[in-house]
């Protein structure tokens, strides 16, 4: 069965604290995984977009890496801005359907 | 170009009453997912729809219906509505085989 884990289920950092979240997933052909930020009450917010193992994405103080289990968000010396929830979907080639994960709850202190 | 949008923002029914949502995806995007948020559940998965056909089904009782017009844009539907219905209704379009786009979504309060 198709499965996205994500961990922790929350993270408290102190700015300026790097730390990484974990994207894992079982999935019968994987055509793409994605990571979003949500904030209360609003739709998520896409982020990126990795393809295949061995691909890295940089955004700001965010990077992504895929291998061929998980994805990890690196987050490098976060600010209190960073604070959201982030989550991480994928999309297999079956019925092309996406699959989330439920959500790191990332809450950086000042 | 526009980002989707979804209308209302803001929904206040009482159980047994229906509801239509409505979604407008970002030009060009022939696929429309509905999510369903609440806060214990994450994101649930309710269906999506591609050039008018459902392709993809959540667990959602029967209650919870959607369709997808000929410009794309998605209607969704909540009949006999329960308590439980409460929650966010996220809206995502998307180009085939690329990334999701959602909207800000309809929060809807079940009295």
């Amino acid at each position: 069965e198709d499965q996205v884990t994500q961990s922790p289920e929350a993270l408290r950092l102190q700015e300026g604290e790097s730390s990484s979240l974990n994207c894992s997933y079982t999935v019968s052909g994987l055509r793409g995984l994605f990571w979003y930020r949500q904030d209360p009450g609003k739709g998520p917010e896409f982020l990126f977009t990795l393809y295949s193992a061995g691909e890295e994405k940089e955004k700001e103080r965010l990077k992504a890496t895929l291998t061929k289990k998980e994805s990890f968000l690196h987050i490098t010396a976060p600010k209190p801005e960073d604070s959201a929830t982030y989550l991480c979907a994928v999309l297999v080639y079956n019925f092309n359907k996406f699959y989330f994960g439920s959500g790191t709850k990332l809450n950086v202190k000042p | 170009k526009a980002g989707v949008t979804q209308t209302p923002r803001y929904l206040i029914k009482t159980r047994g009453q229906q509801v239509t949502l409505s979604c407008s995806p970002i030009s060009g995007h022939r696929s429309v997912s509905w999510y369903q948020q609440t806060p214990g559940q994450g994101l649930q998965f309710l269906f999506e729809y591609f050039s008018e056909t459902q392709r993809n089904k959540g667990n959602f009782p029967g209650r919870f219906s959607g369709r997808q017009f000929s410009n794309s844009r998605s209607e969704m539907n909540v009949s006999t509505l329960e308590l439980g219905d409460s929650a966010l209704y996220l809206c995502a379009s998307s180009s085939e085989g690329n990334e999701q786009f959602f909207g800000p979504g309809t929060r809807l309060t079940v009295l």
